[in-house]
Formats: C-alpha cells, sequence, structure tokens
C-alpha cells in the first residue's frame, strides 16, 4: 500500500491549492479515504470523509464552503480542492486509507504529507 | 461537538508499563483508535476498534475500554515507542471524525 500526496505550497491568503493523493498497492475503489491535517508543532486534525463510490462526503465545519474532497477511481486518485484559503490552514495535510469498520473510521494507511503554507 | 481529552504527557522508564487515557463522553461505544506518530513521520495506527492490534504492531501495544475512557497500554516500554500518541474515534452526530490533543511519551 502506497499514498503519495502532492499539489502542496505556499499560496497567498484567499487563493487555491489542489491537493493530489495517488493511491498504489490496493484497490483503491474498494475503499474510503480522508484528509487529515497537522499545522505545524500541533496535533491532528480531520479535514474530510468522502465513501468508496464518493456517494458520501463529510467536512468538519472550519472547511465546508471553501474545500472539495473528490476521487477518480479510474485513476486511484483522491482530491482536495481548496479555495479561500486562511493562514490557520497551514498544515501539513495528510492522505488516510479509511477501513471503515462497523461504520467508525481505522485510518490504517497514511501517506507522508504535502506541506500548504498560507501567507502574504 | 465531540471533544477527547488526553494527558499532555507520560514519562516512563525503559522495561516499564506505560499507559495513556482519552476521555470522551460514552467513548467505550464508539470503538477508539490509536496512533503513533514519531518526529518527522507520518501516524501509524497501533490500535483499532478499542482493542486490536493491526499486524505488524508489537504485542506490547494493547488497548483497552471502559466507560468514557479509553487506555492505551505500552508493556516493557522501550526507547523507540518514545513518541506522540493520537487517540480518535468516530462521532454520528454529526458525522466527523475526532482527534485527541495527543500524548507525548518519552522513555528515560
Amino acid at each position: 500500500v502506497q499514498l503519495v500526496e502532492s499539489g502542496g505550497g505556499l499560496v497567498q491568503p484567499g487563493g487555491s491549492l489542489r491537493l493530489s493523493c495517488a493511491a498504489s498497492g490496493f484497490t483503491f475503489s474498494s475503499y474510503s479515504m480522508n484528509w487529515v491535517r497537522q499545522a505545524p508543532g500541533k496535533g491532528l486534525e480531520w479535514v474530510s470523509y468522502i465513501s468508496s463510490s464518493s456517494g458520501i462526503i463529510y467536512y468538519t465545519d472550519s472547511v465546508k464552503g471553501r474545500f472539495t474532497i473528490s476521487r477518480d477511481n479510474d485513476k486511484n486518485s483522491l482530491y482536495l480542492q481548496m479555495n479561500s484559503l486562511r493562514a490557520e490552514d497551514t498544515a501539513v495535510y495528510f492522505c488516510a486509507r479509511d477501513l471503515r469498520v462497523r461504520g467508525t473510521t481505522v485510518l490504517d494507511y497514511w501517506g507522508q504529507g504535502t506541506l500548504v503554507t498560507v501567507s502574504s | 461537538s465531540y471533544e477527547l481529552t488526553q494527558p499532555p504527557s507520560v514519562s516512563v522508564s525503559p522495561g516499564q508499563t506505560a499507559s495513556i487515557t482519552c476521555s470522551g463522553d460514552k467513548l467505550g461505544d464508539k470503538y477508539a483508535c490509536w496512533y503513533q506518530q514519531k518526529p518527522g513521520q507520518s501516524p501509524v495506527l497501533v490500535i483499532y476498534q478499542g482493542t486490536k492490534r493491526p499486524s505488524g504492531i508489537p504485542e506490547r501495544f494493547s488497548g483497552s475500554t471502559s466507560g468514557n475512557t479509553a487506555t492505551l497500554t505500552i508493556s516493557g516500554t522501550q526507547s523507540m515507542d518514545e513518541a506522540d500518541y493520537f487517540c480518535e474515534a468516530w462521532d454520528s452526530n454529526p458525522p466527523h471524525v475526532v482527534f485527541g490533543g495527543g500524548t507525548k511519551v518519552t522513555v528515560l
């Protein structure tokens, strides 16, 4: 199992970025996926969830209306479109595979993360 | 919204037992997970469904739950276990994932 994030970088407040997560080594279309972020020196914060077929999507309140999670099962890829970025969105963004056991989240594999810095 | 509370730090001597608690309303009903994160690395799942250990995780890691508390226990702690540990649970109202604030385990 391998998850490789890309697309991070420096962006001005109010700007946009699109993160990608390339999956390999497992049947991507069978698994739910999540984005989790970690601000510098801080703890983990869940950002968004998408079911295997994209039929169910959830977001944390602070990104609702600004971020959009999506996936392309044909390309084995997960995405996070981030608009109207704020300084508080500065973090390392991880994609994580979700085993989804008994309706609960189990993040069994994580990518290495991609750093997003929002600053002028 | 749902909250999980962990102690900021735990210290343990090599070979001794470290216990890390995670508290949240009716947490015992929510199948808590535990993740280990070493500096500069991605988190690693060490316990899921409160008590289950993924393949490849050493037997010295164990989990338990009771009422409002989940506990991660590291028996015979080794220097390599020095890391941050985060508990996590799914809350359905509204649907979202919650992480505890993390506990830094120091092996003295």
